[in-house]
Order: C-alpha cells, then structure tokens, then sequence
C-alpha cells in the first residue's frame, strides 16, 4: 500500500532561517511526486512535481529534490509570507494523488 | 487559463438532511475531475473521481455519491448526512502536462 510521511508535523522559523521539509514515500511504480501549499481555508495550490530520483525544481525562495525514497522542500532565507501548510503527494500506478497529513509552517518576523 | 470554482462557500446542515455541493471548471474540455474531503488533523482523502461525463469512480464506500451530468460539472450529493461528513471539501481537476491536479477554492461543512 503507498504511503506518504511528511516531517516535521510542525515547524516554526525566524524569518531568514533556512530550512527543509521532508516527504518519505513508499509507492509501487511512481509517475510523480507532488508539491502544494495550502493557506488556511483554502484550497491546495499546486507548486512542483517531480518524476526521478535526481531531479530538483525551484520557485523564488523554494526548491524540491527528489531521491528514490524521499522528497525534500527547501525553503530558503523565508519570509513571514511563506507561513503554510505544505502538502506532498504521490501518483501511482492509478487516478488518485495519496497525500501526506503535510508540514504546517510558521515563520514569525 | 483555467479557473475552477465551487459553491457554496460554506455550509452548515443538520444531521439526516441531504447535500449538494457544485464544481465547475472553465477553460478545459474533457478534464478529469476529482472530489476530496480534508477532515481536520487527517490528510485529504480521494472520494470520486471522473474522467468523463456519467462515468463516476468511487474510491472511499459511504453514504456520499458523485454525478457528472455535464463535460465541466461534478456534484457531490448525501441523501442523508452524518455527523462525521463535516468537513472542508475540494474539488480538483488534472492539467494535461504533468498530471498535477488543480484545486478549487474548498467548501467547508459542517454537519450539526
């Protein structure tokens, strides 16, 4: 069965303080993995996907990697705007995303 | 480009009522749809998914049931509502280039 694990549940960071978010996924013949970030109330914004283990995509201050196991979402000097719930997702073999329970990000001035 | 909305917003209904909550998508033909429920403290769970008119896929049994009468249009219908329906409901569709799914702005339901 696929399963998506995102660490950590919870993160608080001053604003400038590097860090990465992690995305363990175990999924028989993967077809992508997905990055979204979600605001509250809101619906899910779609930010990256990735295909092999290898491969790194950036957007402003984020940049997703992706190993044969894992999925990293480093977020780089952060500013108070980039507070959020980030969301990994994996594609199978199927229709379906499988979601992580995602990263709730805090980053204060 | 692109845009797809739902409504309503929000909704509150009390237990045993029945529910309808709309989806459409502008600026695609064809596109496959999909009907999440995100329930706090859990992560977003697949309910149906579409991939053309009339042809509905169940992923979760429940009490809930999808229709597509229209290219662009996916409803979300309960005869009866439990209380464990409450949630914040999202409707996506999948783009074309790198099977990303784009979502709608959410309604969230609260079941009393």
């Amino acid at each position: 069965e696929d399963q998506v694990t995102q660490s950590p549940e919870a993160l608080r960071l001053q604003e400038g303080e590097s860090s990465s978010l992690n995305c363990s996924y175990t999924v028989s013949g993967l077809r992508g993995l997905f990055w979204y970030r979600q605001d509250p109330g809101k619906g899910p914004e779609f930010l990256f996907t990735l295909y092999s283990a290898g491969e790194e995509k950036e957007k402003e201050r984020l940049k997703a990697t992706l190993t044969k196991k894992e999925s990293f979402l480093h977020i780089t000097a952060p500013k108070p705007e980039d507070s959020a719930t980030y969301l990994c997702a994996v594609l199978n073999s199927g229709y379906a995303l499988n979601f992580g329970k995602g990263t709730s990000l805090l980053v204060t001035p | 480009s692109q845009t797809i909305h739902q409504w309503p917003a929000t909704l509150v209904q009390p237990v045993g009522s029945p529910l309808s909550l709309e989806c459409t998508v502008e600026g695609t033909s064809n596109p496959n749809l999909y009907w999440y429920r995100q329930a706090a403290g859990r992560g977003l769970q697949l309910l149906f998914y579409s991939v053309g008119i009339g042809q509905i896929s169940s992923e979760v049994p429940q009490n809930l049931s999808a229709s597509r009468p229209q290219d662009r249009q996916f409803i979300l219908s309960s005869k009866k509502l439990l209380l464990s329906d409450s949630g914040f409901y999202l409707c996506a569709w999948r783009g074309d280039r790198d099977n990303e799914q784009y979502f709608g702005p959410g309604t969230r339901l609260t079941v009393t």
